[in-house]
């Protein structure tokens, strides 16, 4: 089973900065196979990043994806209101798939 | 637009068996694997495994000898049964459907809270 940890655990920043998240696996991720999701409260969390650095469909570009092998980086360039959130890498490379602990994005 | 709409016991006592069922509106279960993920009170997300329209299943090996997940096309739904609950079944379980190729994209259930108590 790939491990995914992310870091940091909590992100404090203002609107408008830039936001970096690490996902580091285990292991080999087998062709990038990476995702990102947004988690806000009460609701289900939102894809926005596939295969490491494809945005979804409608996901704004100030979300960008990188990385590849065991290291990824999620970024935020400006971060809006609407966007402190968790954020959750998972990995669906290898079975089982597995998701990160999340980085939970607050507001400074 | 895809919707998923799930449903099942919310209270369950140690030993019985969990059963969720999550129905799919908008689509049909033809061409897609169908998850259940789940997440325990304050950890991260576990995916639990999946299933096709033919029943072709995958499991989490955490999980594999208690969980079955099953599809009915008639019905255009699927479901998940996790047998022999205890208090580290308690999560909200979310059935999902996860697409990363081709017709990429990610549908979720509204979640179910389900609680392990005596």
């Amino acid at each position: 089973e790939i491990v995914l940890t992310q870091s940091p655990g909590t992100l404090s920043l203002s609107p408008g900065e830039r936001a970096t998240l690490s996902c580091r696996a285990s292991q080999t991720v087998r062709s990038n196979y990476l995702a990102w999701h947004q988690r806000k409260p009460g609701q289900a969390p939102r894809l926005l990043i596939y295969g490491a650095s494809r945005r979804a469909t409608g996901i704004p570009d100030r979300f960008s994806g990188s990385g590849s092998g065991t290291d990824f980086t999620l970024t935020i360039s400006r971060l809006e209101p609407e966007d402190f959130a968790v954020y959750y890498c998972q990995q669906y490379g290898g079975s089982p798939w597995t998701f990160g602990q999340g980085t939970k994005v607050e507001i400074k | 637009q895809v919707q998923l709409q799930q449903w099942g016991a919310g209270l369950l006592k140690p030993s019985e068996t969990l059963s969720l069922t999550c129905g799919v509106y908008g689509g049909t279960l033809s061409g897609y694997y169908w998850s259940w993920i789940r997440q325990p009170p304050g950890k991260g997300l576990e995916w639990i495994g999946e299933v096709n329209h033919s029943g072709s299943t995958t499991y989490n090996p955490s999980l594999n000898s208690r969980v079955t997940i099953s599809a009915d096309t008639s019905k255009n739904q699927f479901s998940l049964k996790l047998s022999s609950v205890t208090a580290a079944d308690t999560a909200v379980y979310y059935c999902a459907r996860l697409t990363f190729g081709g017709d990429v994209g990610a549908y979720w259930g509204q979640g179910t809270l389900v609680t392990v108590s005596t």
